[in-house]
């Protein structure tokens, strides 16, 4: 079976640090997408981020880049310049292809100290 | 703006009790989902529908069934409520995928307990 993992059940970061969260993924298909999404306290799953097996480049969304390492089948989400506001459950996400279905990580639980 | 909704925040069901969640998006969406998610095991796929009337399995649909007779509507249904189903549900759109990133949308979540 398909399976997406992040091995950092909590993470601390500085404000105004970078962090890296930590997700990999273990699949045979060439043709594949990896989201990434953020849960606050509230609850709402928030998207942050995709990138696109076939994608040259790393994604990136303000704030929010993907380092991508295919061979090592890693899609790490690095957030830059934390924020208090950053303090949420991160999940990655990944897909096959042809799926309409995600299959979720079991997420990271961030904390941002001020 | 794209909304999904959930009918309820939280719920209180006694075991045995028939339980329905229903989940509504207005952004003409092919794709519904629903999850479920607890601690430690993140999101947790329970059914999804491509279609009107059209469901599929996910990887823990035993005691759920699903219902879907309008394009913007899907029901989550636990026939039986037991304490062991007690976890916060998550209902998803998504368009019609093809090859591209298709995100879901997420609703604000249903935190069922029972009793």
């Amino acid at each position: 079976a398909q399976k997406i993992t992040q091995t950092q059940p909590g993470m601390f970061v500085q404000e105004k640090e970078a962090v890296t969260l930590d997700c990999t993924y273990d699949t045979s298909d060439q043709s594949y997408g990896l989201f990434w999404y953020k849960q606050p306290s509230s609850g709402e799953m928030i998207f942050l981020i995709y990138q696109g097996s076939y994608d040259e480049q790393n994604a990136t969304e303000g704030r929010y880049s993907l380092n991508f390492q295919k061979a090592r089948k890693s899609a790490n989400l690095v957030i830059s310049a934390s924020q208090l506001g950053d303090s949420a459950m991160y999940f990655c996400a990944w897909r096959t292809g042809s799926a309409r279905q995600l299959t979720f990580g079991s997420g990271t639980q961030l904390t941002v100290l001020p | 703006d794209v909304k999904v909704t959930q009918s309820s925040r939280y719920l209180v069901k006694r075991t045995g009790e028939k339980v329905f969640l229903e989940c509504v998006q207005d952004m003409d969406h092919e794709n519904m989902f629903w999850y479920r998610q607890d601690p430690g095991l993140g999101l947790r796929l329970i059914y999804f529908s491509y279609d009107v009337k059209m469901k599929e399995k996910g990887d823990i649909p035993e005691g759920y069934s699903v219902s879907r007779e309008k394009k913007e509507r899907f029901s989550l249904i636990l026939e039986s409520a037991s304490t062991n189903q007690t976890s916060m549900y998550l209902c998803a759109s998504s368009p019609i995928t093809s090859g591209r990133a298709y995100e879901q949308y997420f609703g604000p979540g249903t935190r069922l307990t029972v009793t």
